[in-house]
């Protein structure tokens, strides 16, 4: 079974631009959450859709954005990007929301100059 | 809001020996999963092993076993026989069995000296 899947890889964007993330999920994998991973702030949740809604949100500006398709692919957008931005963003699916544990994607490094 | 504490930035041991990775959270919940993760250098999250908190049995997944004390809300990582491949970030996290987000501490380092 394909893992999660995250386009780009890599991803470079000046300040004030927008950007929009990809995330494909195990198949059969219904829920999938976003993280803003940096060193000095470690892992942070940014939020988790599950059957194309929003189930649980982090603390992170309006900037931030996101939206599941009904086959459970999932986007985020940053919009307005700042230098603070430039971050490792990992999406990671889970078949359910609950108990089920995560499966990362390896991430989509954003470099914001 | 639920926090996940790790004390250990880094930690080193070497090749074949035993390490343990510290963990304490805090949360008012009585059901909720304790997990940890591993990051190698490559960046990909990969699954250790995980714990549910109305189990008393600690979890073992072959050189891996945690220490879960519910009372004291540690739960910490024992790696066994430590292989190079072992050397990565180590997350621990946690998740209320009532579905909120994923909470993960800030990681602890692992360096396998040959």
């Amino acid at each position: 079974k394909a893992g999660v899947t995250q386009t780009p890889r890599y991803l470079i964007k000046t300040r004030g631009q927008q950007v929009t993330l990809s995330c494909s999920p195990i198949s059969g994998h219904r829920s999938v959450s976003w993280y803003q991973q940096t060193p000095g702030q470690g892992l942070q949740f940014l939020f988790e859709y599950f059957s194309e809604t929003q189930r649980n949100k982090g603390n992170f500006p309006g900037r931030f954005s996101g939206r599941q398709f009904s086959n459970s692919r999932s986007e985020m957008n940053v919009s307005t990007l700042e230098l603070g931005d430039s971050a490792l963003y990992l999406c990671a699916s889970s078949y359910a929301i609950g108990i089920y544990e995560q499966y990362f994607g390896p991430g989509t490094r954003l470099t914001v100059t | 809001a639920q926090t996940v504490t790790q004390s250990q930035p880094e930690m080193s041991v070497q090749e074949a020996e035993t390490v343990t990775l510290s963990c304490t959270y805090d949360t008012s919940e009585s059901d909720y999963y304790l997990f940890w993760y591993k990051q190698p250098p490559s960046r990909q999250m990969i699954l250790v092993i995980r714990q549910e908190a109305y189990k008393q049995q600690n979890a073992t997944e072959n050189r891996f076993s945690v220490n879960f004390q519910k009372a004291a809300k540690s739960f910490s990582l024992k790696i066994s026989d430590s292989q190079l491949g072992d050397a990565a970030m180590y997350f621990c996290a946690y998740r209320s069995a009532s579905g909120n987000q994923f909470y993960f501490g800030t990681g602890t380092s692992l360096t396998v000296i040959p």
